[in-house]
């Protein structure tokens, strides 16, 4: 099946600091990538739409400027988590769609404990 | 706005045993996905239901999906010890958007 990496898997980083997270579809080109945030032991909530060669669509109640993205290609789009803080320490998930009417590929996950 | 209620969300059973997970959803959608996450990891896909009474079986499990009744359903077989995760359904928010609203998700313990 299709397959998107996510990179990195886990990083811990201080607070007021900025963290990347990649993520890539790898045999397939997308147009559009979608950023999830998962609390522990909860459900997953989208937070934005990531469209190449536009701006992203952020969800309500999800602060543009601390959670920048970015899709400077068909494979390739970013997230970076500016000013890190405590409360953002989550699970955050990448998914894309090889086709239409195929189901969403997720990447593995990004673990980020902000200390 | 779209609602995904999924029950019960925590299920304990025993290995052979039988048992089915209900996935209810708000209003009007024909895309509907299972997905299973370990425990630390990402999701992984399950099962696409595209349209009205769509049925797919994969293993011990097998999914359906009514769209009149806003309702699909995971039904588990036998179960074995290997079916624990936590189960997702998730469903397309606004018909071919492709964002996802997800279910709470159920936590699956099969006891041997």
């Amino acid at each position: 099946g299709a397959v998107v990496s996510q990179h990195p898997s886990r990083v811990i980083c201080k607070s007021g600091t900025s963290v990347k997270i990649e993520c890539r579809s790898l045999d397939f080109q997308a147009t559009t990538m979608f950023w999830y945030r998962q609390f522990p032991k909860k459900s997953l909530m989208l937070m934005a739409t990531s469209n190449e060669g536009s701006k992203a669509t952020y969800e309500q109640g999800v602060e543009k400027d601390k959670f920048l993205i970015n899709h400077a290609s068909l494979t390739l789009s970013t997230l970076t988590v500016t000013s890190a803080h405590p409360e953002d320490s989550s699970f955050y998930i990448c998914s894309a769609y090889p086709g239409p009417r195929t189901e969403a590929f997720f990447g593995q996950g990004t673990r980020l404990t902000v200390v | 706005e779209l609602k995904v209620e999924q029950n019960p969300l925590f299920l304990s059973m025993q290995e052979g045993k039988n048992y089915t997970i209900y996935c209810n959803y708000s209003t009007t959608s024909d895309r509907l996905y299972w997905y299973r996450q370990d425990p630390g990891k990402s999701l992984e896909s399950l099962f696409v239901l595209l349209s009205n009474g769509a049925v797919k079986q994969e293993g011990r499990l097998m999914a359906s999906l009514d769209t009149k009744a806003r309702l699909s359903t995971l039904h588990i077989t036998a179960a074995v010890h290997d079916l624990s995760a936590t189960y997702f359904c998730a469903v397309d928010s606004q018909g071919g958007s492709e964002k996802l609203v997800f279910g709470k998700g159920t936590k699956l313990t099969v006891n041997p």
